[in-house]
């Protein structure tokens, strides 16, 4: 069946550093993948989107590209700040199903 | 504009008895989704309901779980004698589209309802 494998965490960094979660999925066909976040104390977002082999989603820094031939998704952010602060969900919509799969989320601390 | 409205945010059961959880989705919002979160665990799909319907229940166990979505009023979702293994925050999403058209794969979700069964 379709599934999302996404880094464990807790991944902690300092500000200004390299983000990457990594981000792999199962499934036939081509799916749409997501990134969601949850900010303490918050319902989820939605973070950024890509709906085809190739595509970039991008916002607020964070960018993920949609790579086919390795399957993965992963989420990348120049440099951090203590705001980033959240669990970050990967997700994949199949299309012909009526829900999104979430993988099991990553928790980002970020200090100062 | 209000967005999706979860409550309780925290809800107490001793084993045996029954939760009630209701989700209002935004305005202008027909469709409703529930997904469960176990502690250390990622988010599962429960059900997804349209107005008086239940379109997806394959995420719901088959006992002692049900769903609702009335034509007027919240979605609610029924825990009846529950197990400490009901333990675990309940998140409410809604949509303004049809599976078929979530081509935006955007969801808007409660902030949960953290259900502790002692």
């Amino acid at each position: 069946g379709n599934s999302v494998t996404q880094m464990e965490g807790p991944v902690t960094l300092s500000e200004e550093a390299f983000l990457t979660i990594n981000c792999t999925y199962t499934a036939t066909g081509y799916p749409s993948l997501f990134w969601y976040v949850q900010y303490p104390g918050e319902g989820l977002q939605l973070l950024l989107k890509a709906t085809k082999a190739d595509d970039k989603g991008s916002n607020k820094g964070f960018e993920a590209t949609y790579r086919k031939e390795t399957t993965s998704f992963h989420l990348e952010k120049g440099s951090v700040q203590v705001s980033d602060s959240a669990v970050y969900f990967c997700a994949l919509w199949k299309g012909s199903a009526s829900k999104i799969i979430f993988g099991s989320g990553t928790r980002l601390s970020i200090r100062p | 504009n209000a967005g999706v409205m979860q409550n309780p945010r925290h809800l107490v059961r001793r084993r045996g008895q029954e939760a009630r959880l209701r989700c209002s989705p935004m305005k202008g919002h027909s469709h409703v989704y529930w997904y469960r979160q176990l502690p250390e665990e990622g988010l599962k799909f429960m059900v997804y309901l349209q107005k008086e319907n239940i379109i997806d229940e394959s995420g719901m166990p088959k006992e002692r779980f049900s769903a609702e979505f009335p034509k007027e009023g919240p979605s609610i979702l029924r825990i009846q004698q529950v197990v400490r293994g009901d333990s675990a925050a309940y998140f409410c999403a809604s949509s303004p589209q049809t599976p078929v058209t979530l081509n935006t794969g955007e969801l808007f979700f409660g902030e949960g309802s953290r259900l502790t069964v002692l």
